[in-house]
């Protein structure tokens, strides 16, 4: 069966600090991975979705960038934190895109102080 | 993107009440249509889906109703629990796409 992880769990970090959170998905190959950020009370903006390694689209202009280094791990990173950036961050995945199924980890919450 | 318009934005429900949550779409393309369930804290869970191709699809408590002529669909919780108070997003994906399309999330309070 297929797994998705995220980590950390909640992370707090000052304004102008970096930021990297990590996804891996496990039991699946080539998976299309989604970053998406959920403010408090609100939907799911996209941010970043890549179909392969190293191949990265951004949905959203803004100081986080995405990489994708394996084929089954999906990295956002931000040089400087904003307060803004504060949110619970997720990551998705799908098998392709004649895949309709669409999981989601178990978030990462992201507080910048 | 085309927009998928979810409403309403917030439900609450007595305990045993039927909890209706409605999305409307204009893309045609939509070809799937799968609702999330998201608890405070956690990701988003697939609940349920839908085809175009049925007008309802139930399982369990759940279920949706697929209006095609008006391109709308809704998600039907009878007997409404406690523990259903979640929040819930529909979505609209269309084959070949890589982006599913959400809605905006309702968030259900029921009440015991």
């Amino acid at each position: 069966s297929q797994t998705i992880h995220q980590w950390p769990a909640t992370l707090v970090q000052p304004v102008g600090s970096p930021l990297s959170l990590e996804c891996t998905v496990e039991g699946t190959s080539n998976p299309n991975l989604y970053w998406y950020r959920q403010a408090a009370g609100r939907g799911l903006q996209l941010l970043f979705y890549s179909v392969g390694i190293g191949q990265i689209s951004s949905e959203v202009p803004q100081n986080l960038s995405a990489s994708r280094p394996q084929d089954r791990q999906f990295i956002l990173s931000s040089k400087k934190l904003l307060l803004s950036d504060s949110g619970f961050y997720l990551c998705a995945w799908r098998r392709g895109s004649l895949a309709n199924e669409q999981y989601f980890g178990p978030g990462t919450r992201l507080t910048v102080t | 993107q085309q927009q998928v318009k979810q409403s309403p934005q917030s439900l609450i429900v007595q305990k045993g009440g039927i909890s209706i949550i409605n999305c409307a779409y204009e893309n045609t393309a939509f070809d799937y249509f799968p609702w999330y369930q998201q608890f405070p804290g956690k990701g988003p869970a697939l609940l349920i889906a839908i085809r175009p191709d049925v007008s309802e699809k139930k399982e369990g408590r759940f279920t949706i109703s697929f209006n095609k002529s008006a391109k709308q669909f809704s998600l039907h919780i009878m007997d409404s629990q406690p523990g259903d108070s979640a929040t819930y997003f529909c979505a609209a994906v269309s084959g070949g796409s890589y982006i599913p399309t959400f809605g905006r999330g309702t968030s259900l309070i029921v009440h015991p």
